[in-house]
């Protein structure tokens, strides 16, 4: 099945820089890649997203880009702010066979945005 | 547009009982996915529901089942808990394009169960 690594697993960068995270996933199949931010005692938000058609997508201050070929997905945040502290999860998609779409996440970085 | 509504948000069983996870999901979203979050395990596929039919599940033992309803709700219910049911159970709510295939995903705030 379909495996998705997350890297870091803690990142800590000072209040407006840019924070970089990054996954790669096993499964070729894989067309389908959002990141998720939870937030303490919250429900996973879905943030920006991308499909296997596009190499980069941009929203703001949010951004990720996709390497097929060598099975690749970060998610790029500039000029960080506090609130953007929270664990961030990536994901991918594959198609199943009963239609509908399964989610594989990664393990989770926990970002820190120091004042 | 509201969101997935999950109750309750909170739960505390002993072992070998059964508990009830309800799911409501995004008005006009016919997909329900459950997913388990824990510390050691992250986040885990356990089944999806759509137009009433448990079409995916995961790896998990039959303990865990599901239902959906004509209106979309879900149930998640587990029988005979054991101490590493323990977790945050998320569900997800998408709807289905016209080539079948789930839109985006979006979660409800989960239900916390503990099992003692």
């Amino acid at each position: 099945g379909e495996n998705v690594e997350q890297h870091p697993s803690t990142l800590s960068v000072q209040e407006g820089d840019s924070a970089v995270i990054k996954c790669t996933y096993s499964d070729s199949a894989s067309n389908y890649f959002p990141w998720y931010k939870q937030e303490l005692g919250k429900g996973p938000q879905l943030i920006i997203d991308i499909r296997s058609n596009v190499g980069e997508k941009k929203d703001q201050r949010i951004a990720v880009t996709l390497n097929k070929t060598a099975k690749h997905f970060s998610l790029h945040i500039t000029e960080t702010q506090p609130e953007d502290s929270a664990v961030y999860f990536c994901a991918a998609s594959i198609r199943l066979t009963g239609g509908g779409n399964k989610l594989t996440f990664g393990t989770g970085t926990q970002l820190k945005v120091e004042l | 547009k509201a969101g997935v509504t999950q109750t309750p948000r909170y739960l505390i069983k002993t072992r070998g009982q059964q508990v009830t996870l309800s799911c409501s999901p995004i008005s006009g979203h016919r997909s329900v996915s459950w997913y388990q979050q824990t510390p050691g395990q992250g986040l885990q596929f356990l089944f999806e529901y759509f137009s009433e039919t448990q079409r995916n599940k995961g790896n998990f033992p039959g303990r865990f089942s599901g239902r959906q309803f004509s209106n979309s709700r879900s149930e998640m219910n587990v029988s005979t808990l054991e101490l590493g049911d323990s977790a945050l159970y998320l569900c997800a709510s998408s709807h289905r394009d016209r080539d079948y295939v789930n839109t985006e995903a979006f979660f409800g705030q989960g239900t916390r169960l503990t099992v003692v």
